[in-house]
């Protein structure tokens, strides 16, 4: 079946705009998750949904980044006044609602590059 | 607050040779799992295996196997017979509250190189 999707799979903007990255989970998964990689390091944790609920919004690191799930499915997540610093690969991951062995399955990433 | 540590930034081995990636955690938690992720040049994060707190045998996945050991918290990763294929960023990671979905912390990883 197919995998967790994200779009686009790269975006440049400049300093200051705004972007938006989308997440398509696989089927069925009702949690979905949003990491930030930089180079050189492992995924950070961004934000946590369960259906349409954020249920761990701990990992945003200022009120610029903001993320929506308005129908338990696709998510997208939207960073305002984009500053350099924000450049890195943003990973989504979907998994069933449970612990344990059921891993989280991550899509292909964005690569945003602010300049 | 939990935490992973990887301590080795690279490494190099011999096609057919064993290879241990080590990594320790800090919890306060009693239910935890431990996870392992392959990441590949492309860039995918690829799920190798996972091991639970409360599981008293090593978790095995063909050639991955996980050396649980809980009094020391550590969760090395050892991969037997390793191939070319291979070569790749490695993660450790932690879920705490391991009972229901959470947030994954991840280690800064290990890039392992496979020496022909």
């Amino acid at each position: 079946g197919a995998g967790v999707s994200q779009t686009p799979s790269n975006k440049v903007t400049e300093k200051g705009k705004y972007v938006e990255l989308r997440c398509d989970p696989i089927s069925g998964h009702t949690a979905l998750y949003w990491y930030r990689q930089s180079l050189g390091q492992g995924p950070e944790f961004l934000i946590y949904f369960q259906g349409t609920g954020a249920a761990d919004d701990s990992g945003l690191p200022n009120d610029r980044f903001f993320a929506v799930r308005p129908e338990g499915s696709v998510s997208t997540l939207k960073i305002q006044r984009t500053e350099r610093g924000d450049s890195a690969v943003y990973l989504c991951a979907s998994s069933v609602l449970g612990g344990g062995a059921y891993e989280q399955y991550f899509g292909p990433g964005t690569r945003l590059t602010v300049t | 607050a939990q935490k992973i540590t990887q301590t080795q930034p690279g490494m190099f081995v011999q096609e057919k040779e064993a290879v241990t990636l080590d990594c320790t955690y800090d919890t306060s938690d009693q239910s935890y799992g431990l996870f392992w992720y392959k990441q590949p040049s492309s860039g995918e994060m690829i799920f190798l295996i996972y091991q639970g707190s409360y599981d008293e045998q090593n978790a095995t996945e063909g050639r991955y196997s996980l050396n649980f050991q809980k009094a020391r918290k550590s969760a090395n990763l050892v991969i037997s017979a390793s191939q070319l294929g291979d070569s790749a960023m490695y993660f450790c990671a932690m879920r705490e509250r391991d009972s229901s979905a959470s947030k994954i912390i991840f280690g800064s990883g290990t890039r392992l190189s496979i020496r022909p």
